[in-house]
């Protein structure tokens, strides 16, 4: 049982807009960043996202983060068929004395 | 660029212990700004962070792991070593090492190792 909830998929047109919702508590998006990763069929996951809506050199502005309050989101706009991949979220977990790292469920993004 | 590569047994008995190293190419594990972390995937599931070392040896575990988890560095190979000991089937998994920048988990990944746990 995952600490951060994704829904388990999504889906939509070429060229449309897809978003992907993680949502969590106080312990963890509520008061730390979250990160979103991409990972391909067959390969290691890839940082989308960082310190809520920041993208790493290289990633294109079609992906975009944003979060309020224990929720965060993720934007896909333009989506093409190279994003069908599955969509995690990530944040610290300030629950424990020890720092946690918890990932979301994932979500898997068809292009239809 | 920085590269991270994983290296070890892909089979594991189970009641043993698993070995895994991640040589780190194209930067320094001394850095000052990154931890090192592992994480695993078991298959068509989700992602697990095991936990993470600095360069200075000092360590964060998951709590649900770490009775069994020991994450070294050998700051003179440019590696960081996961150790994991009482294998069981649930431990199967892809194994991967990361760099994390600071509080920024898994900005760069290693390709990552199949480990099965099998008599």
């Amino acid at each position: 049982q995952s600490v951060l909830t994704q829904p388990p998929s999504v889906s939509a047109a070429p060229g449309q807009k897809v978003t992907i919702s993680c949502s969590g508590s106080s312990s963890n998006i509520g008061n730390n960043y979250v990160s979103w990763y991409q990972q391909l069929p067959g390969t290691a996951p890839k940082l989308l996202i960082y310190d809520n809506d920041k993208r790493p050199s290289g990633i294109p502005d079609r992906f975009s983060g944003s979060k309020s309050g224990t929720s965060a989101t993720l934007g896909i706009a333009g989506l093409q068929t190279g994003d069908e991949a599955d969509y995690y979220c990530g944040a610290w977990d300030s629950s424990l004395t020890t720092g946690l790292f918890v990932f979301g469920s994932g979500t898997k993004v068809s292009v239809l | 660029q920085v590269q991270l590569q994983e290296s070890g047994p892909g089979l594991v008995k189970p009641s043993q212990t698993l070995s895994l190293t991640c040589t780190v190419s194209g930067g320094s594990i001394n850095s000052g700004s990154h931890y090192w972390s592992w994480i695993r995937q078991p298959a068509g599931k989700g992602l697990e962070w095991i936990g993470r070392i600095y360069f200075s040896g000092s360590t964060n575990y998951n709590p649900s792991l770490k009775s069994r988890v020991t994450i070294s560095v050998d700051t003179s190979k440019n590696q960081f070593s996961l150790k994991l000991t009482s294998m069981t089937a649930a431990d199967t998994a892809v194994y991967y090492c990361a760099r994390d920048k600071l509080g920024d988990v898994g900005v760069n990944w290693g390709q990552g190792t199949l480990v099965t746990v099998s008599s």
